[in-house]
């Protein structure tokens, strides 16, 4: 069965701070792996990684993904009380997403 | 606005009972969706069209039947409503390539039912 693991569930970190959130997947007919990010609503859009080693870059978020090892990894630096959210990974497995439990993030001033 | 809208934003009704939501993008999109959130947060798929032709049908109880009149709008309908349906649902929709790879997808707002 497909399965699409994120850890930790929760992360508390104070403002400033670097912090790493994995996802690590198994997933027949692998096409593509996403990170979303959801607020209060719907998840929006951050990356999407379809080659091993290349890492994807948006301001202070960064992404790479490492198709031997199955896994992928979402890096925020200089976190901001905004970046608090629920950080989602999904792997598109033929015409599906795959969607993890989620890492709950909570920046503190 | 171009977007994924869904309608209602929130829906309160009570078990047995039989209710619609309603979804729709004006991306230009030809692929479309619903994902079930659960309290855990876990987004699960439920269904997927491409041109109006249903081709993801999950494990989802018959009660549950999607409708996709055109390429723009998807839309759930639900009967006999239970408790354990009470969730967020989300609609969303991609563009699909010649190739069969299907870009991101773009969510909407949500619709939270509430079963009582």
């Amino acid at each position: 069965e497909d399965k699409v693991v994120q850890s930790p569930l929760s992360l508390v970190v104070h403002e400033g701070d670097t912090v790493t959130l994995n996802c690590s997947y198994e997933v027949t007919n692998f096409r593509s792996l996403l990170w979303y990010k959801q607020e209060k609503k719907a998840p929006t859009f951050l990356f999407m990684l379809t080659s091993s080693g290349i890492e994807k870059k948006s301001g202070r978020l960064s992404s790479i993904l490492d198709k031997k090892e199955l896994f992928s990894i979402l890096n925020i630096t200089a976190t901001q009380t905004g970046d608090s959210a629920v950080y989602l990974c999904a792997v598109k497995r033929a015409q599906k997403l795959v969607f993890g439990q989620g890492t709950r993030l909570t920046i503190n001033p | 606005d171009t977007a994924v809208s869904q309608t209602p934003k929130y829906l309160v009704t009570q078990m047995g009972n039989d209710k619609s939501i309603k979804c729709e993008q004006n991306l230009g999109h030809d692929t479309m969706y619903w994902y079930k959130q659960d309290s855990k947060k876990f987004l699960k798929i439920m269904f997927s069209y491409n041109n109006k032709e249903l081709i993801i049908n999950e494990t989802v109880p018959n009660r549950f039947s999607p409708k996709s009149p055109d390429k723009a709008h998807l839309n759930l309908h639900i009967n006999s409503l239970e408790l354990g349906d009470s969730a967020v649902y989300f609609c969303a929709s991609s563009l699909s390539t010649g190739t069969g790879v299907l870009n991101e997808q773009f969510f909407g707002p949500g619709t939270r039912l509430t079963v009582l």
